[in-house]
């Protein structure tokens, strides 16, 4: 079955440096999604990805998919104290029409120290 | 954030108790899911509603039923349930599950212990 792959499973940062997390799938993905969960939180919608080879920008995050469509990336620029949480990719399968089926990716936990 | 509750937060149960999630979307929405969150593992699909019609059950254990009388609200019904059944239950809904990628709203979860 399909596997999302997520690395790394941590992370600590001083504030003001900068993150990335990555994001590899065993199969072509249709899309990607990315979530945030703050701790003791829910996962929170930040982005979705669909074309290949696409980049967006939300401030200081920018997410990347790849040009196979198999992998992404978000990258956190300057992290800030907010930024603490898990960050989740989340995709679907390319073929079908189960768009709602995610696969997620077993997440990386952020931590910012001031 | 309101759109999706969830009821109750906390759920301690035995093993040989009977008890049911409740979820409720004030969204609009026509999709909703069931998802089960461990420590240390992905989210893992449990089920699906699609416009009331359940069309996915991602091999759950049968002691978990789900039943969605509407597109607004989820239940999952527990019965018999097994210590490593111990977990966070988030439930999600989203516009529709097919014809787009539509992203999904969680709850805030249930987090149930069984001892």
């Amino acid at each position: 079955g399909q596997q999302v792959m997520q690395i790394p499973q941590y992370q600590h940062v001083q504030e003001g440096e900068d993150f990335t997390t990555y994001c590899n799938s065993s199969t072509t993905l249709s899309n990607i999604q990315w979530y945030k969960q703050r701790p003791g939180g829910h996962p929170v919608f930040l982005i979705q990805l669909v074309k290949s080879g696409e980049v967006k920008k939300q401030k200081r995050l920018t997410f990347q998919f790849g040009e196979a469509k198999k992998n992404s990336s978000l990258h956190i620029t300057a992290t800030q104290t907010t930024d603490v949480g898990t960050y989740f990719c989340a995709g679907t399968n390319a073929g079908g029409t189960s768009y709602g089926k995610l696969t997620f990716g077993q997440g990386t936990i952020l931590t910012v120290h001031p | 954030e309101t759109g999706v509750t969830q009821t109750p937060r906390h759920l301690v149960m035995g093993m040989t108790n009977k008890k049911s999630l409740k979820c409720e979307q004030h969204l609009g929405h026509n999709a909703m899911y069931w998802y089960k969150q461990s420590a240390k593992k992905p989210l893992e699909l449990m089920f699906v509603y699609n416009f009331k019609e359940q069309t996915e059950n991602n091999s759950v254990p049968s002691r978990f039923s789900p039943e969605c009388p509407n597109s607004s609200h989820l239940f999952l019904h527990l019965h018999t349930l097994q210590p490593e059944d111990s977990a966070l239950y988030l439930c999600a809904s989203s516009q529709r599950w097919d014809a787009f990628p539509y992203e999904q709203y969680f709850g805030p979860g249930t987090r149930l212990t069984v001892t």
